[in-house]
This record gives C-alpha cells, structure tokens and sequence, in this order.
C-alpha cells in the first residue's frame, strides 16, 4: 500500500516568495488534512478536507495560506507570499471519512530565508 | 475549545529504565473523545502508536500503553522498559467521535533513551 507522498522533501525559499508543496494522499482517502509541526506550537492544523470540500481552513492561517484539492488524489498548500516565521515542517496526513488514524507523509522541511 | 497538554517538552531516560509521558485533556464540547499517541521517529513520518476510544480501557502497542482516565481526564503513556530505538517525539492527540473527527494534537515530548 502507497503511504501518503509529499514533495518536496525540502524547501528553501526567499522571504517573499511563492512556494507551493504538494501532497498525494493513500487511494481511498476521502479526509486530508494539513499540518505545521514546530518545536514551539506542535502541531497547528491549517486546512481540512473531506471529500476534496475544504472543511476548515485554518483560522489564523488565512491570509497567505492556501490549500487546495482538485481531485481526490492530490493536494496542494501555497504560501504566499513567504515569511521567515513560515519555517517549519508541513505535514499531510490522510484518513477514511469518520476515522481518526491517520496516514502521515514524512513533510515538507520549509527553510524560508 | 478542546486542547491536549504534555507538560513535557523532553525527557531523558537510560536503557531499561522505566518511562512515563504525562498527557492531560480538556474536551468540553465533546465529553468522551478519543484518545491517541502518535510517534515520530528520526527520519520518518508520524504514525500513530495506539488509540483508545472507551473510558477506562488501556490501548498497548510495541511495549508501551496508556490508559483512558476520564475522572483525571488523562492518557499516560508507559513503559517498563525502554530502548534506545525508543527514542522519538510522541504526541498525544484526540478527536471527537460525534463531530468531524479531527485530531487535536499535544505539543509533542522529545524523549531521548541514553544507552
């Protein structure tokens, strides 16, 4: 069975610019869910979705974040623009709808400097 | 809201020493979530360790458990005897049974087992 499959692995970027990473959820999946993970807040969760619908996108991540799903096996988050404080590791994670054990991608390591 | 604290940011352990990571919930809108621990181990993704989704039942899992405490709204986690493969950054979480089952994650304990 395909695991959850982000790219890239890792980052670098020039605060300012437009990053977008990618996320490829295991077939079946309809909940897919992204995450930022630092050492300070954990895990935040950014956006939501069942069904390729957005759910939940975040809150406090609104303004430069934007997460997509254009069909059920792929998922995009865009940052735009880009800011030092943006430097973290992205994780996607998948799950069946109504279950919470979810299937983690190893990340996206963002360096934004 | 619903939140999860581990008060631990990191501990340290020597090899076959016991092992406990302390987790605490607060679900005020839910009532009875489900509990998880997720671990992270260097260089690969989270993966989910064990889950409990009764009050009072232990889940186990590779050696560690942790029990459903709902009158201390608690979910420990254990082990007799830890290994250096041990070392990891585990995550309690949990999730509302009844509602759109996102996990609520804890901010993480980096648990280091020295050899």
């Amino acid at each position: 069975d395909a695991g959850v499959t982000q790219t890239p692995r890792h980052e670098v970027a020039e605060k300012g610019q437009t990053i977008i990473l990618k996320c490829e959820p295991v077939s079946g999946h309809n909940d897919l869910f992204w995450y930022r993970q630092t050492k300070i807040q954990g895990l935040e969760l950014l956006s939501y979705f069942r069904s390729k619908s957005l759910m939940e996108d975040g809150g406090a991540f609104k303004d430069r974040f934007k997460a997509e799903m254009l069909n059920s096996s792929f998922s995009t988050l865009k940052i735009q623009p880009t800011e030092p404080k943006d430097s973290a590791v992205y994780l996607c994670a998948s799950s069946l709808e109504g279950h919470s054990d979810y299937t983690f991608g190893s990340g996206t390591r963002l360096l934004v400097i | 809201g619903d939140s999860v604290t581990q008060t631990e940011g990191q501990v340290t352990v020597s090899e076959s020493k016991s092992l406990i990571i302390n987790c605490t919930y607060s679900a005020t809108s839910i009532g009875y979530p489900n509990l998880f621990w997720y671990v992270r181990y260097p260089g690969e993704g989270l993966q989910l360790l064990l889950k409990v989704i009764t009050a009072g039942q232990k889940g186990s899992s590779r050696g560690f458990e942790a029990t459903y405490n709902k009158e201390a709204t608690s979910f420990h986690l254990q082990k007799a005897s830890v290994q250096e493969s041990d070392s990891a950054v585990y995550y309690c979480a949990l999730s509302d049974p009844s509602g759109s089952w996102q996990l609520i994650f804890g901010s993480g304990t980096q648990l280091t087992v020295m050899p």
